[in-house]
């Protein structure tokens, strides 16, 4: 079964300042995703950034980026240049496509402070 | 905005009643799927539908009764619930489950619906 991990049950940040969140997962499958969903207070999952296993290139959204690191199974979000509006919880997730079935790791609350 | 929509977004039922909680997408896509959010649990998949047929009930209690009549619409049909089932319920969908696409297996959620049950 897959399973997916986070380490880090809350983190903090200065405005302005990088964050890197981590994320590490189980599975003996070689073609899925991997997903960073954001949920703020009003508890919509939004969707921050978005990694293919199968491509080697770390995955970029403007101020988000990955470190996508498949033989250790390891999926880390950095966040620069850190906003007020990026505090939330944030959940790494897993995907193998066959089956549609998201696997959510327990999250992590970030703090920005100003 | 999002392109799912959940409704209502709070709801307080008894343990007697019979209520529904609806998702819409006006996304195009073909897969929808319902999850449970409880405090200090992580999300847990419940239901998912791939061109309006079931493909996954996670050992779901039949209290919980999905019903998908076309591609746009999935319902969460709810009786006899327990207090234990007080969660946010989220609804997602996606453009299909399975296959190489660009974009189509990225999952989409709506803004959830809170469900308190007294």
């Amino acid at each position: 079964a897959q399973t997916v991990t986070q380490s880090q049950p809350e983190m903090s940040v200065q405005e302005a300042e990088t964050v890197t969140l981590s994320c590490t997962y189980d599975t003996s499958e070689s073609d899925y995703y991997l997903f960073w969903y954001k949920q703020p207070p009003s508890r919509q999952m939004i969707l921050v950034i978005r990694q293919e296993a199968y491509k080697q290139q770390n995955a970029t959204e403007n101020r988000f980026s990955v470190n996508f690191q498949k033989a250790a199974k390891s999926f880390s979000l950095k966040i620069s240049d850190s906003q007020l509006g990026d505090a939330a919880m944030y959940f790494c997730a897993y995907l193998f496509s066959s089956y549609g079935k998201l696997t959510f790791g327990q999250g992590t609350i970030l703090t920005v402070h100003p | 905005e999002t392109g799912v929509t959940q409704t209502p977004r709070h709801l307080v039922m008894g343990m007697t009643n019979k209520k529904s909680l609806k998702c819409e997408q006006h996304l195009g896509h073909n897969a929808m799927y319902w999850y449970k959010q409880s405090a200090k649990k992580p999300l847990e998949l419940m239901f998912v539908y791939n061109f309006k047929e079931q493909t996954e009930n996670n050992s779901v209690p039949s209290r919980f009764s999905p019903e998908c009549p076309n591609s746009s619409h999935l319902f969460l049909h709810l009786h006899t619930l327990q207090p234990e089932d007080s969660a946010l319920y989220l609804c997602a969908s996606s453009q299909a489950i399975g296959g190489r696409q660009t974009s189509g297996n990225t999952i989409y959620f709506g803004e959830g619906s809170w469900l308190t049950v007294v």
